[in-house]
């Protein structure tokens, strides 16, 4: 069966510094992989998805850039925080080739940029 | 107009009662249609797809009306383990990859 990790689950970071999370996915190969921000009390804004090794699309411009370094491996990543990057960070994959609607999300990481 | 819209809610219902939400898309060409549930705190996890033909799992009825641009979510005899919030979501035609998730109705079941 498939699995998908995401950590942390929680996190405090001072403004300026920098961010790395990391999502894997076991069980499929070839996935599409999401990073979705969720404000408290909204909706998912997509971040970034990949349809495969090194392919990267974002969807919004911001202070944020991600990596897929290995078919299963999902980074994201900041040089320097910004309050406005709090939020619930959360992690998807849906297979390759398949409805991409389908999605599994990672258990998230609660980022707080203090 | 925001590309998915969904009425925030809450919607507060007694247990065993019936609700209904709906949730419009602008893209007339949008091609598949899903509910998703979020728990307080939780990631959104697959509730059902929505097919043009409707369909029903259990206590839990999606219709899609392509004329209208809209698709809705009933819930019979409600449980308290309803409580969450409800994501409509819609995949464009157009994207290879896009998702469009709505923000959310808020359902909350009391005793």
């Amino acid at each position: 069966s498939q699995t998908i990790h995401q950590w942390p689950a929680t996190l405090v970071q001072p403004v300026g510094s920098p961010l790395s999370l990391e999502c894997t996915v076991e069980g499929t190969s070839n996935p599409n992989l999401y990073w979705y921000r969720q404000a408290a009390g909204r909706g998912l804004q997509l971040l970034f998805y990949s349809v495969g090794i090194g392919q990267i699309s974002s969807e919004v411009p911001q202070n944020l850039s991600a990596s897929r370094p290995q078919d299963r491996q999902f980074i994201l990543s900041s040089k320097k925080l910004l309050l406005s990057d709090s939020g619930f960070y959360l992690c998807a994959w849906a297979r390759g080739g398949g409805d991409r609607g389908i999605q599994y999300f990672g258990a998230g990481t609660r980022l707080s940029v203090l | 107009r925001k590309e998915v819209e969904q009425d925030p809610g809450p919607f507060n219902v007694p247990e065993g009662a019936t609700v209904a939400f709906n949730c419009t898309y602008s893209n007339s060409a949008s091609q598949s249609f899903f509910w998703y549930r979020q728990d307080c705190r939780k990631e959104p996890k697959l509730l059902m797809s929505v097919y043009s033909s409707g369909n029903e799992d259990g206590r839990f009825t999606a219709q899609l009306n392509r004329a209208s641009q809209y698709i809705s979510l009933l819930i019979r005899d409600s449980k308290l383990s309803d409580s969450a919030t409800y994501l409509c979501v819609v995949t464009p035609y157009s994207s290879a990859s896009k998702i469009i998730f709505g923000s959310g109705t808020r359902l909350s079941i009391r005793p």
